[in-house]
């Protein structure tokens, strides 16, 4: 059974400050991770992919990868209250095109 | 702008009158994929197409079907809904994962059995 395990939450950030969102996942072969946000009641919008080790930025977000230790990361600089919302770890499973997604954490930005 | 498009938004039914979701995609993508999502739940794989391959997940119930009739459209059966049905139904599409493995999600489609 392939997995995705993140901590829930919430992680709470005070705005302005750096969120730090971890991912662990399972399958050794996987090569390909997602980070999605998902407000409450909507569906997830992709934010971050990220395929070979080390860092990928894209404005506020930079995402890490360890294929290694099978992690990934999500940092989002200068938090705002509008990053509130659930972020989502998705992995790919090796040989396929099906993505495994993780319960998500729940971000809460403190105005 | 190229999009994926979910119909209805939002669902009601009667416990076991049949219901069908739409999702239609004008990114030209070859991939099409169903999720079911409960609340604070990770979106679950319920089945996938590849062009017109089905590939169906061990553990979609055989009360949810699917049909991809072309490239553009996808179609979502609950042949008889029961409460435990109700959710949220995403579709999502991505390309030839030999071209890009990044996946869009539609807007998502609120079921709610009565």
């Amino acid at each position: 059974q392939k997995e995705v395990e993140q901590n829930s939450g919430p992680l709470s950030v005070p705005e302005g400050a750096i969120a730090s969102l971890n991912c662990t996942y399972s399958d050794r072969g996987s090569q390909s991770f997602f980070w999605y946000r998902q407000y409450s009641g909507k569906s997830p919008e992709l934010i971050m992919s990220i395929y070979s080790n080390g860092d990928k930025e894209d404005g506020r977000f930079t995402a890490q990868l360890n294929k290694a230790s099978q992690y990934v990361s999500l940092l989002i600089r200068d938090s705002q209250p509008s990053d509130s919302a659930t972020y989502l770890c998705a992995v790919i499973i090796s040989g396929t095109y099906k993505y495994i997604f993780g319960t998500g954490t729940r971000l809460k930005v403190l105005a | 702008d190229a999009m994926v498009i979910q119909n209805p938004r939002y669902q009601v039914t009667q416990f076991g009158k049949p219901v069908t979701l739409s999702c239609s995609q004008t990114l030209n993508h070859n991939v099409m994929y169903w999720y079911q999502q409960k609340s604070s739940q990770a979106p679950k794989l319920l089945f996938h197409y590849y062009d017109k391959d089905f590939n169906n997940e061990a553990d979609t119930p055989d009360n949810f079907q699917s049909r991809r009739p072309n490239t553009s459209f996808c179609f979502l059966d609950i042949r008889s809904p029961g409460l435990g049905d109700a959710a949220m139904y995403l579709c999502a599409t991505s390309r030839d994962p030999g071209q890009s493995y990044e996946q869009y999600f539609g807007p998502g489609t609120r079921l709610t059995v009565t």
